[in-house]
């Protein structure tokens, strides 16, 4: 069965670094996305991207964030100065076109811990 | 008034128990909804759709009422392996998906 698959599964980095998190949706998806989990809390959207672009994105996808798809495979989040509060776990998702285009399927994650 | 509300739980029921949770939702133009569950420090996996005319999946049914924005999910014959956080999750326009805070579920033999 294919899935998503994010790498590292754990990142941890000192404040104000540069973090890349990457993801491989699903081979025939189009449509991926971004999410965030901080511990304790429920999972919050970040972005979303389609056709090479962000079709929408949240309040907490500020400048400091980023999203590319630099090839045909993978798919990208970039958090340029990392935070204390950027510490979570982010998801990467994805869905196809058709059907029931918002069925997203979730990658396993990678816990980001800023220090 | 939060987009999605759930049951607080947490919710600790016997093996072969019927449980049911039940999720509101306040955005009326809300267009796809779903049930996933999230096992510890692990991600949301899609557990069904649900659709207006209610479906179902083995143990598992899921409700939908868009007149009054709620959105049910019953589980009969509870197993053990059923024990997860249940995530109940809106669609409200594009891809961007809403979830609710989670009830957690304890299946004890």
């Amino acid at each position: 069965e294919p899935e998503v698959t994010q790498t590292p599964s754990h990142q941890v980095t000192q404040m104000g670094q540069e973090v890349i998190l990457r993801c491989v949706p699903i081979s025939n998806h189009l449509y991926f996305y971004w999410y965030r989990q901080i511990l304790g809390q429920k999972v919050e959207f970040l972005v979303s991207f389609y056709n090479n672009e962000i079709s929408e994105k949240s309040e907490i996808f500020d400048d400091q964030f980023s999203v590319e798809r630099p090839d045909g495979s993978n798919f990208t989040l970039k958090i340029r100065s990392t935070k204390l509060e950027d510490s979570a776990m982010y998801f990467c998702a994805s869905s196809v076109v058709g059907g029931v285009v918002y069925e997203q399927y979730f990658g396993p994650g990678t816990r980001l811990t800023v220090t | 008034r939060k987009e999605v509300e759930q049951d607080p739980g947490p919710f600790n029921v016997p093996e072969g128990a019927t449980v049911a949770f039940n999720c509101t939702y306040s955005n009326s133009a809300s267009q796809s909804f779903f049930w996933y569950r999230q096992d510890c420090r692990k991600e949301p996996k899609l557990l069904m759709s649900v659709y207006s005319s209610g479906n179902e999946d083995g143990r598992f049914t899921a409700q939908l009422n868009r007149a009054s924005q709620y959105i049910s999910l019953l589980i009969r014959d509870s197993k053990l392996s059923d024990s997860a956080t249940y995530l109940c999750v809106v669609n409200n326009q594009g891809g961007k998906l809403i979830f609710g805070q989670g009830t957690e579920l304890s299946v004890k033999p």
